[in-house]
């Protein structure tokens, strides 16, 4: 069981938005920075979003993220066929430990 | 850029030790944290721990009576050694730089990952 909460699924269709949510407690998500990973299929994770909304550079403007409270979400707008991946969320909890979401697969239909 | 790649056995036998490292490239371990992060076959990812050359240190608490991470800033590389290790250590183990502050970093680099199996 992962700390943070993520839906275990996500679909949508070229060129429509989705939205994948991350839930945590005030202990994580509540008062430290949340960042989100994408990995592909077979491959190792990559940094999509950092300190909540801030994007690293090469990561197209089609993402983007929130937080609110304890909780955060990532968006993905104009979906295309290679946005097809695992998600995930972490965070840091109050004594310096890592914590990731369950993840999140992303199915463009 | 920088570069990460784990290196070590891919089969460990239940209860003895894990071991793996890390070896970087293109930037120095003198800075920065360093991190461990594995995942289970068609399981997520669950952060091992963290170590940077100030000896600050932090461990995933379900692990850290069994986990020490070193540094080795002459050969530019650091390692993870996980104790009694059992099945359900089997998984694929990323070794990862981290960017950023105490509770604020971000795995920025990481390694292309080295599936490692406890198995007789």
């Amino acid at each position: 069981q992962s700390v943070l909460t993520q839906p275990p699924s996500a679909s949508g269709t070229p060129g429509q938005g989705v939205t994948i949510s991350c839930s945590g407690s005030s202990s994580n998500v509540g008062s430290n920075t949340v960042n989100w990973y994408q990995q592909l299929p077979g491959t190792a994770p990559k940094l999509l979003i950092y300190s909540n909304n801030q994007r690293p550079s090469g990561v197209p403007d089609r993402f983007s993220a929130s937080k609110s409270g304890t909780s955060a979400s990532l968006a993905i707008s104009g979906l295309q066929s290679e946005d097809e991946a695992d998600y995930y969320c972490a965070a840091w909890d109050d004594s310096g430990h890592g914590v990731f979401g369950g993840g999140t697969k992303l199915t463009v239909l | 850029q920088v570069q990460l790649q784990e290196s070590g056995p891919g089969l460990v036998k239940p209860s003895e030790t894990l071991s793996l490292t890390c070896i970087v490239s293109g930037g120095s371990i003198g800075s920065n944290y360093w991190s461990w992060i594995r995942q289970p076959a068609g399981k997520g990812l669950e952060w091992i721990g963290r170590d940077s050359v100030s000896g600050s240190t932090n461990y995933n608490p379900s692990l850290k009576s069994r986990v020490t991470m070193s540094l080795d800033t002459s050969k530019n590389q650091f390692s993870l050694e996980l104790r009694s290790v059992t099945a359900a250590d089997t998984a694929v183990y990323y070794c990862a730089r981290e960017s950023g502050g105490y509770y604020n970093g971000r795995n920025d680099y990481w390694g292309q990952g080295t599936l490692v199996t406890v198995s007789s």
